[in-house]
């Protein structure tokens, strides 16, 4: 079945360093990829989508890119913040109707 | 857009009881998604509306397990006679049928847990 395997976090981090959480995806079809953040003491939020092969998904600094040849998406950026502590989620969808599938999370810990 | 509203935020019950969660989702929705996240994992579906009807349930989702949404409105989770394993937070989610690729919006959950 379809599934998706992330990095085990937590991962700790300096401020204004580079960041990559690595996720990679088995599936069945050709789904979109997500990636969901989720806050101390908020719901999950979508962060950024890429919907087909090679496509890119951006947002707040956050990119990832679709590579159907290794079945991966993972999170990039540049320089983190102490704001981007949280727990991040991949994840993959058939349709804006379909069940979601997640990862099990990575929790990112930035340091001042 | 007020955002998808779960109630209650926690709920702590004894093993054998019977609970209920509410969710309301944003207005113009007509999708509803119900989600278990135990500690340390990622959400797990339970199953789908597309307004009143259930269009799809895991088989995560025993027979101690109910949901309805009688009126493509608000859902509501049962789960009778509850068991330690059902500790968990149990997420709403809500999207439109307009447009392609219409994201699911979460609520912040409800937490449950079995003493």
């Amino acid at each position: 079945g379809d599934s998706v395997t992330q990095m085990e976090g937590p991962v700790t981090l300096s401020e204004e360093a580079f960041l990559t959480i690595n996720c990679t995806y088995t599936a069945t079809g050709y789904p979109s990829l997500f990636w969901y953040v989720q806050y101390p003491g908020e719901g999950l939020q979508l962060l950024l989508k890429a919907t087909k092969a090679d496509d890119k998904g951006s947002n707040k600094g956050f990119e990832a890119t679709y590579r159907k040849e290794t079945t991966s998406f993972h999170l990039e950026k540049g320089s983190v913040q102490v704001s981007d502590s949280a727990v991040y989620f991949c994840a993959l969808s058939y349709s804006s109707a379909s069940k979601i599938i997640f990862g099990s999370g990575t929790r990112l810990s930035i340091r001042p | 857009d007020t955002g998808v509203s779960q109630d209650p935020r926690h709920k702590i019950t004894k093993r054998g009881q019977n609970v209920t969660f509410r969710c309301d989702p944003i207005s113009e929705h007509n999708r509803l998604y119900w989600y278990r996240q135990t500690l340390g994992q990622g959400p797990e579906f339970l199953t789908y509306f597309q307004n009143e009807a259930q269009l799809e349930k895991s088989r995560l989702l025993s027979d101690r397990f109910s949901a309805e949404r009688p009126k493509g409105s608000f859902s509501t989770l049962e789960i009778q006679r509850t068991e330690q394993g059902d500790s968990a937070m149990y997420l709403c989610a809500s999207s439109s049928e307009e447009g392609r690729d219409r994201p699911q919006h979460f609520g912040d959950g409800t937490r449950l847990s079995i003493l």
